[in-house]
């Protein structure tokens, strides 16, 4: 039962052009989410995070919105660009928690 | 730089035999770290949470006799795998919180083939 969900598991857009990535949960105890960016044989790398709490946190061209009675949030990049290229996790915690349930990732490929 | 640091990167082990992977957080001490598994084209599953001076917890299906985890001080836990089977070869990253608001950072991962 896969709690985290990504229904898209690849995404190619323009450069320039915004890349919204999605995902959805069934948990609603999930009450913290993020979003890493992993390469091939790397470690995921850390993006932005959400707690419940809010609808919306920006960090430069990283925006995560979050739905909480859809259960869906969705990471917004803009401008993209070649080096955006990679696969995003989506991630979710509850409780305070350190443990994280992720996604099965969408690869985002942006074209020059 | 890297926050938590993983070592080795790759290894490859022959069957039956038994393979160590370090996990250091650097510059900072951590009290709990996290073990999780990757297979290709799937998502990080969490395996255990390693626990300074006390015994790691293990997920479910998780066998705690063949993925031995030690959290020998507040910056180094060592994830062993024992007796390793080809079915055990996979792409293995821990986690770490530091910082403001427990940011969770990862290793590099390290991939474990077992022939």
């Amino acid at each position: 039962d896969q709690q985290v969900k990504q229904n898209s598991p690849s995404l190619s857009v323009q450069e320039g052009r915004i890349s919204i990535l999605n995902c959805d949960y069934t948990n609603s105890m999930f009450d913290y989410f993020l979003w890493y960016k992993k390469y091939p044989a790397e470690g995921p790398t850390f993006l932005i995070s959400i707690s419940s709490i809010k609808d919306k946190n920006e960090d430069g061209r990283f925006t995560v919105f979050l739905n909480k009675s859809a259960k869906h949030l969705s990471l917004h990049i803009v401008p993209s660009q070649p080096g955006d290229s990679a696969v995003y996790f989506c991630a979710a915690s509850q409780g305070g928690s350190e443990k994280l349930v992720f996604g099965k990732g969408t690869k985002l490929t942006v074209n020059p | 730089g890297a926050v938590v640091s993983q070592h080795p990167s790759r290894v490859i082990c022959k069957s039956g035999t038994s393979v160590k992977i370090e996990c250091r957080s650097l510059d900072f001490q951590a009290t709990t770290m996290f073990w999780y598994r990757q297979f290709p084209k799937q998502s990080l599953m969490l395996m255990a949470t390693s626990n300074e001076g006390s015994k790691a917890t293990y997920e479910q299906g998780v066998e705690k006799d063949k993925f031995l985890i030690n959290h020998a001080s507040l910056t180094l836990s060592t994830l062993t795998v024992t007796s390793a089977h080809p079915e055990d070869s996979s792409f293995y990253i821990c986690s770490a919180p530091q910082g403001p608001g427990n940011t969770i950072y990862f290793g590099e991962g390290s991939w474990l083939t077992v022939v």
